[in-house]
């Protein structure tokens, strides 16, 4: 069965500091994965998804295959990085429907 | 922009009430999806839709349904609440191919007294 497996609840840093989302999935095909982040008071929105190889509001995250990995990364923490941020796996051909992780919620402190 | 409107941003019902929950995208999105949020669960998929009319259950569609007579609209039914459906829910529009962005609405908070 696809999981997407988000280990921490919480992430506490300091500003300036780096920060590591850890997310893991289970699927046994090429799934796409994504980061979605909700800030408070907002609306969930993507953050930015593992086709792209893109770098948005300074987070990058690679797909590692071999350990079914896909940790989102910031080398400086930002205060306005504050935010519960959601790992999701699509899986193409199931009606391409998101699974999403439980979520992290980081916060960074000043 | 894509927008997805969920009418009712607060609910509190009663236990035992039928409950509706509308949500409208303005882009034309086959697909269509309902989710609820908790803490420390994220986002567990109850239904969607890939088509007027067409429905599959999510993860968790127990004492849930749905209805899509209409391609921008997703409503999500409860026959009959109760108190451990007191949840965030989203709904969420997506065009149909694969790796398109989905977009979310802005959530209703649902409390069953």
């Amino acid at each position: 069965a696809q999981r997407v497996t988000q280990p921490e609840k919480l992430l506490s840093v300091f500003k300036g500091a780096p920060v590591e989302l850890k997310c893991n999935y289970s699927y046994s095909g090429s799934p796409e994965l994504f980061w979605y982040v909700q800030y408070s008071r907002q609306r969930l929105q993507l953050l930015l998804r593992h086709i792209s190889r893109e770098s948005i509001k300074g987070f990058t995250a690679d797909l590692n295959k071999g350990e079914t990995s896909f940790h989102l990364k910031k080398p400086f923490a930002q205060e306005e990085d504050s935010a519960m941020y959601y790992c999701a796996l699509m899986c193409p051909g199931g009606y391409n429907k998101l699974i999403f992780g439980a979520g992290t919620r980081l916060a960074v402190h000043p | 922009d894509v927008k997805v409107t969920q009418s009712s941003r607060y609910l509190v019902k009663r236990t035992g009430e039928k409950v509706f929950l509308e949500c409208v995208q303005d882009m034309d999105h086959e697909n269509m999806f309902w989710y609820r949020q908790d803490p420390g669960l994220g986002l567990r998929l109850i239904y969607f839709s890939y088509d007027v009319k067409m429905k599959e259950k999510g993860d968790i569609p127990e004492g849930y349904s749905v209805s899509r007579e209409k391609k921008e609209r997703f409503s999500l039914i409860l026959e009959s609440a109760s108190t451990n459906q007191t949840s965030m829910y989203l709904c969420a529009s997506k065009l149909g191919s694969s790796g398109n962005t989905i977009y979310f609405g802005e959530g209703s908070w649902l409390t069953v007294v």
